[in-house]
């Protein structure tokens, strides 16, 4: 069963420092991988996601995730963060033939930006 | 565009109370799936509907019904709710291909009491 594990519950960052979140997944075969992003009182929106080729993938936002196969990560970075990026982070993975149709979360990110 | 839309915003049951939670997505999306958000666990899959008439169990399906009569609507209900059943529920769409991503409702909040 796929699986994905984020160990930061939390991270507090200053404006205009740079963010990275962790996410690691448990996959057997090609995973599909992607983080959302989730504002208060809001629904996810898609940051980026990861099928293949490159493994560096841009988002919106400014966010960039790369993937690395072999420590089966694929964390987000931000170079400099804006007060508005206080939100909580979700990365998810997929099934290879209906990626997005069961995806599997992790339990979250929520980021704190400090003035 | 109104996206997926999700009614009510915010629920509070007793237990035992039944009730729908409703989703209507205007993106003739043909897939649609029923999430709950709780603290640290992130999203678990409750229900999927790959299509109108078609409609699988997820990953946390007990407690919970679903029926897909149109490809706009997909509303999850719960039969006699419990505590357990608090949570952050989010409805979400994507069309078929491979690489479409999942949109999102703004979810609703439901305490049972």
């Amino acid at each position: 069963a796929q699986s994905v594990t984020q160990p930061d519950i939390h991270i507090t960052v200053s404006e205009g420092a740079s963010l990275e979140l962790r996410c690691n997944y448990s996959y057997g075969a090609t995973p599909y991988l992607f983080w959302y992003v989730q504002s208060p009182g809001q629904g996810l929106q898609l940051l980026l996601k990861y099928f293949s080729g490159d493994t560096l993938v841009q988002g919106i936002k400014g966010f960039e995730a790369e993937f690395k196969r072999s420590q089966s990560s694929f964390n987000l970075r931000k170079p400099s963060v804006h007060w508005s990026d206080a939100a909580e982070y979700f990365c998810a993975v997929g099934a290879s033939k209906a990626a997005g149709n069961k995806l599997t979360f992790g339990g979250g990110t929520r980021v704190l930006v400090k003035p | 565009n109104a996206g997926v839309t999700q009614t009510p915003k915010f629920q509070v049951l007793k237990t035992g109370q039944s009730m729908t939670l409703q989703c209507a997505q205007d993106m003739n999306h043909e897939y649609m799936s029923w999430y709950r958000q709780d603290p640290g666990m992130g999203l678990r899959l409750i229900h999927y509907s790959v299509g109108a008439g078609i409609t699988d169990q997820g990953e946390v399906p007990n407690g919970y019904n679903v029926s897909r009569s149109t490809t706009e609507d997909f509303p999850l209900r719960l039969l006699s709710a419990a505590p357990s059943q608090t949570s952050v529920y989010f409805c979400a769409s994507r069309q078929t291909g491979r690489n479409s991503p999942l949109h999102f409702g703004n979810g609703t909040r439901l305490t049972v009491t």
